[in-house]
């Protein structure tokens, strides 16, 4: 079974809209943290933002979001005010806790953004 | 902060021939991964080490493929005799932090292309 789900293979929004990029994730381990990246057409991935399993607020920095349900095991990803610059693809990975290596990370397929005047 | 550097940034070889990619991390991480990227897909976690120690390699990671870290500073993961589905990017990331909030600096990548 998949590990990370990206249900959206592409979005379009227009700049200084809002976007939600969806991510659903399925494990076991009841320690695990949530990642998203960004990456542009030049190759190198991008941190973004970071969600643990035992947080209690969901995370921001500054423009994202994370919306954590963990009910629901999702962990969407909110852009407020989109910029041309946020065109790019974007990959939601998580951290299982009891692999023993911090960042053994497992992608989904991601999401390409394109922003628009 | 110079960031992850990665050479070279593209490599096409012919099937059968060996390559060698080299990663800079950034200077005071000591911890180092390797991730494989195929079209369409998410990077897949290949092999990493902290200082000189290789501490854990992927089952993707066949008896052709190598890597090191001598020193603990830069590595290098080399391909033997190359095949078709090696084609990909190859990304290398830093790390610091601790284990929670480890943070990963990637670099912008190898593209091998094997003809």
């Amino acid at each position: 079974a998949q590990k990370i789900t990206q249900t959206q293979p592409g979005m379009f929004v227009q700049e200084k809209e809002a976007v939600t990029l969806d991510c659903t994730y399925d494990t076991s381990d009841p320690s695990y943290g949530l990642f998203w990246y960004k990456q542009p057409s030049s190759g190198e991935m991008i941190f973004l933002i970071y969600q643990g399993s035992y947080d209690q607020q969901n995370a921001t920095e500054g423009r994202y979001s994370l919306n954590f349900q963990k009910a629901r095991k999702s962990a969407n990803l909110v852009i407020s005010a989109s910029q041309l610059g946020d065109s790019a693809m974007y990959f939601c990975a998580m951290r299982e806790d009891n692999t023993g290596t911090a960042s053994k990370l497992t992608f989904g397929t991601g999401t390409r953004l394109q922003v628009t005047l | 902060d110079t960031g992850v550097s990665q050479d070279p940034r593209h490599k096409i070889t012919k099937r059968g021939q060996n390559v060698t990619f080299r990663c800079d991390p950034i200077s005071e991480h000591n911890r180092l991964y390797w991730y494989r990227q195929t079209l369409g897909q998410g990077p897949e976690f290949l092999t990493y080490f902290q200082n000189e120690a290789q501490l854990e390699k992927s089952r993707l990671l066949s008896d052709r493929f190598s890597a090191e870290r001598p020193k603990g500073s830069f590595s290098t993961l080399e391909i033997q005799r190359t095949e078709q589905g090696d084609s990909a990017m190859y990304l290398c990331a830093s790390a610091t932090g601790g284990r929670r909030n480890e943070k990963l600096f990637f670099g912008s990548g190898t593209q091998l292309s094997v003809l």
